[in-house]
């Protein structure tokens, strides 16, 4: 059974860069799936941020494409995200899963709340 | 402002029928793309309700129904029970290539 797990810093300042590492147990990231980000600011909805696949191949939210950059690491079966220069509007939980081939998102990771504070 | 409209709350008895709308345009469900649906339980991760319009992952009771007809799509959950108190979401994917959430519905049961 696949489980993702998020990690990275709590706190990051204003115009900083957010940095999350999504590792994947129970599965290899080398499968046939793409690999998702998403985050919910405190007390709103789900924004889906992009998503990657073992290839290296990404797909962005044009609404964020210009700061974001996925990666991932076939070695340490974990797939990361960065997204540059951070706004107090970037507060939030963050979350990465698995996509499926017809899009929905399934399993997916506790979530990582990050706070864009100085 | 959320690609796919939710109303921002339902409620409902155990021995009723709720339903949550979901509604997008002509650019995401209307051009074929799926709908699924997600629960979350407030301080935990979104769970997969629905996927692909009508279909429940195993472990999801059948009073979790879905559909789908032309730009919009539903929820349904027929009696449902204490446990089911939760926000709803919408999800499907939209011409622009970006995967597109509805705003959330929270159910409470009366």
């Amino acid at each position: 059974q696949v489980q993702l797990q998020e990690s990275g810093p709590g706190l990051v300042k204003p115009s900083g860069t957010l940095s999350l590492t999504c590792t994947v147990s129970g599965g290899s990231i080398s499968e046939n799936n793409w690999w998702t980000w998403v985050r919910q600011p405190p007390g709103k909805g789900l924004e889906w941020i992009g998503e990657i696949v073992h290839t290296g191949n990404t797909v962005y939210n044009p609404s964020l494409k210009s700061r974001v950059t996925m990666s991932i690491d076939k070695s340490q079966n974990h797939f990361s995200l960065k997204l540059r220069s951070v706004t107090a509007a970037d507060t939030a939980v963050y979350y990465c899963a698995r996509s499926s081939p017809t899009n929905y998102f399934d399993p997916w990771g506790r979530g990582a709340l990050v706070s864009v504070s100085s | 402002q959320s690609v796919l409209t939710q109303p921002p709350s339902v409620s409902g008895a155990p021995g009723q029928r709720v339903t949550i709308s979901c509604t997008g345009s002509k650019s995401n469900i209307g051009a074929g793309f799926n709908v699924h649906w997600y629960q979350q339980v407030p301080g935990t991760a979104p769970k997969l309700l629905i996927y692909d319009n009508i279909n429940r992952p195993s472990g999801v009771p059948d009073r979790f129904s879905g559909s789908k007809s032309g730009t919009s799509a539903s929820l349904a959950i027929t009696g449902p029970q204490a446990e089911d108190e939760a926000e709803y979401y919408c999800q499907s994917y939209d011409s622009s290539l970006a995967a597109v959430f509805g705003g959330g519905t929270k159910l409470t049961v009366l």
